[in-house]
């Protein structure tokens, strides 16, 4: 099976603009949750998708959002982007085994704010 | 709420030499324990995991781990390191039914010849 994939690998914007970032689960896999890893906050949960519909969020402004398409794959936008939104965001694709998710994050997308 | 302290953000240690990584939890209800690993410019893999049963965790690259309910530890161990382990290690929690993991700040592993 394929692994997770996530779309661009980096990017490059300016303060005050908005990004689309892409993750394709694992095939068969019906979750996917979103996480920002930033040297200084560390490993940042921002939200979780099942079924198209958000389960859970994390301690982010509302200018961090997402969304989970009828086939798993899921988006998470950030508007008035600024520069501490600097950060390398991870994508996990899990299913349920046993009492846990698994949870197979994807390679990240390395985002850089000017 | 939730936390993982790593207690090392560095650790260097010499080629073919023991290894322990520290992590502590706090949590009020059962929870759920896992150490991943992240090479420069790629994901976390999972590299073991604690749910029940024995405390000694065993996982992959020949890393092992031991749950330690009284001391709320998880501390991974590794008995002789190779240059390929260089890496930054993740200590993780999460609670039965949620699918949030909760990290720990992380410790970079440096592997000296």
């Amino acid at each position: 099976k394929a692994g997770v994939t996530q779309t661009p690998r980096y990017l490059i914007k300016t303060r005050g603009q908005q990004v689309t970032l892409s993750c394709s689960p694992i095939s068969g896999h019906r979750s996917v949750s979103w996480y920002q890893q930033t040297p200084g906050q560390g490993l940042q949960f921002l939200f979780e998708y099942f079924s198209e519909t958000q389960r859970n969020k994390g301690n982010f402004p509302g200018r961090f959002s997402g969304r989970q398409f009828s086939n798993s794959r899921s988006e998470m936008n950030v508007s008035t982007l600024e520069l501490g939104d600097s950060a390398l965001y991870l994508c996990a694709s899990s299913v349920r085994t046993g009492m846990i998710h698994e949870q197979y994050f994807g390679p990240g997308t390395r985002l850089t704010v000017t | 709420a939730q936390s993982v302290t790593q207690l090392d953000s560095q650790v260097p240690v010499f080629e073919e030499a023991p290894v322990e990584l520290r992590c502590n939890y706090s949590s009020s209800v059962s929870v759920y324990l896992f150490w991943y690993v992240q090479y420069p410019n790629q994901g976390l893999q999972l590299l073991l995991k604690y749910l029940s049963g024995s405390t000694l965790v065993k996982g992959i690259n020949g890393f092992e781990a031991e749950f330690n309910k009284s001391q709320t530890s998880f501390h991974l161990r590794k008995p002789s390191v190779h240059i390929s382990d260089t890496a930054e290690y993740f200590c993780a929690v999460s609670y039965e039914g949620a699918q949030k993991l909760v990290f720990g700040q992380g410790t970079r592993l440096t592997i000296n010849p």
